[in-house]
């Protein structure tokens, strides 16, 4: 089957820190990559995905190379503000069956000024 | 303005009550989901739907039920049979096969907190 796992959170950090979360995930078939992120009380927003490897997805500063050697996806960012302050949570999707998305448990930001 | 609603934001229900739960898009999706997210961690689907008149299990169905009569359509029932159902329900849609996107990109609605008196 489809799993995701994702780095514990709470994240903390400064103002203008780098930022790394951490996904790896299993997957039956070629697996396509997204990482969503979740402001308190909203639902999920795409912040960026990929669908094949190498292919690296990028948003407002946000980063993520599918590694298929690694089995990979871990979200970057080289200066984080306080208004990324949220929870990022990676997810896959397979392109056969019911195609919904697997999702990791989720990683809280906190960026303190 | 192309979206998905989900309606109401809050609910409350009491022991024993059946509650539905909206979502409509109007973006012309294909497929449709419910998940369910519980405090601290990831979201469980609950259906799936990828066609008009059909909709399928997830991997907590017990005690949801749902309806997909309208392409843009897919309300949740959550029925007296669901032991724990405090919880936020998110739903989403995608296009299916989209080729040009290089995958089926699912989009959420904004949530509905549901909450057992």
């Amino acid at each position: 089957g489809n799993s995701v796992t994702q780095m514990e959170g709470p994240v903390t950090l400064s103002e203008e820190a780098f930022l790394t979360i951490n996904c790896t995930y299993t997957a039956t078939g070629y697996p396509s990559l997204f990482w969503y992120v979740q402001y308190p009380g909203e639902g999920l927003q795409l912040l960026l995905k990929a669908t094949k490897a190498d292919d690296k997805g990028s948003n407002k500063g946000f980063e993520a190379t599918y590694r298929k050697e690694t089995t990979s996806f871990h979200l970057e960012k080289g200066s984080v503000q306080v208004s990324d302050s949220a929870v990022y949570f990676c997810a896959l999707t397979t392109d056969t069956g019911r195609r919904a998305l697997t999702f990791g448990s989720g990683t809280r930001l906190q960026v303190q000024p | 303005d192309g979206g998905i609603t989900q309606s109401p934001k809050y609910l409350f229900r009491k022991e024993g009550q059946n509650v539905t739960l909206s979502c409509e898009q109007n973006l012309n999706h294909d497929a449709m989901y419910w998940y369910r997210q519980d405090p601290g961690q990831g979201l469980r689907l609950i259906y799936y739907s990828q066609i008009v008149n059909d909709f399928q299990k997830g991997d907590i169905a017990e005690g949801y039920s749902v309806s997909r009569e309208k392409k843009e359509s897919f309300p949740l029932t959550v029925t007296s049979a669901q032991k724990n159902p405090t919880a936020f329900y998110l739903c989403a849609s995608s296009i299916l096969f989209a080729r040009l996107e290089g995958t089926d990109t699912q989009y959420f609605g904004p949530g509905t907190r549901l909450t057992v008196l």
